[in-house]
């Protein structure tokens, strides 16, 4: 049930691109994207609404295709700040309500 | 605007023991969340309550418990501590950008409070 990130761990140069995908095996109706450092609680980055949209942050942006069940997070430029664990996130809310977050993907970056 | 606070930090039970951990939403937000994270893997959701009513629960056990007060502040129980209780404990303050009319919200988590069962 739990959504499933790809890949699991990337490392990359400073400027280098990189996309980190969710797939979900239960429709999604909505994606929240989130960032976690080492040591730190979790950043809210962004969410997407069932319709295909595409939303930015900065050099972040994502998308959402709900007919697929997956989300994508692109970063472009990478910055040494964007180290950290990224975790994409979704709400059940039939009946009970119920969040689930991704498996995590690690990204770090070398200068 | 004070963020998500959360207390105490860090502490230390032996098993068998019972512990509160308590959170205190951003000013305005009518919902908290409760997740357990242990070292290397996601959160894991354990209640979500929302005007002081409960609207989720995880797939935990009955020894954990929550409850949320009239000012939306939130404390989280777990009683009959087990080693495998020991992990960060992450608050959520939930804000709701539709105003209600979108089941969607966007979480601002607190810096947690780190269980060790010993």
């Amino acid at each position: 049930q739990q959504p499933v990130q790809s890949p699991q761990a990337v490392i990359l140069r400073e400027g280098e691109d990189a996309v980190i995908n969710c797939s979900s095996s239960k429709a999604l109706y909505s994606v929240h994207w989130y960032r976690q450092k080492h040591g730190e609680a979790p950043v809210f980055l962004m969410i997407l609404l069932k319709g295909g949209e595409q939303k930015g942050h900065e050099k972040i942006s994502a998308s959402f295709n709900e007919k697929k069940q997956q989300s994508s997070l692109y970063l472009t430029a990478s910055q040494l700040s964007y180290s950290g664990t990224y975790f994409c996130g979704t709400e059940r809310s039939s009946g009970t309500y119920k969040y689930i977050f991704g498996t995590g993907t690690r990204l770090k970056v070398l200068a | 605007d004070a963020g998500v606070t959360q207390s105490p930090t860090h502490l230390i039970k032996t098993r068998g023991q019972h512990v509160t951990l308590r959170c205190s939403p951003i000013s305005g937000h009518k919902s908290v969340s409760w997740y357990q994270q242990v070292l290397g893997q996601g959160p894991q959701f354990i209640f979500q309550y929302y005007e002081k009513e409960e609207r989720g629960r995880g797939n935990f056990p009955d020894r954990f418990s929550a409850r949320q007060f009239p000012n939306y502040s939130s404390e989280l129980n777990v009683n009959a501590l087990l080693l495998g209780d020991s992990a960060l404990y992450l608050c959520a303050s939930i804000s709701w950008p539709g105003g209600g009319t979108t089941n969607t919200g966007e979480l601002f988590f607190g810096e947690g409070s780190r269980l060790t069962v010993l």
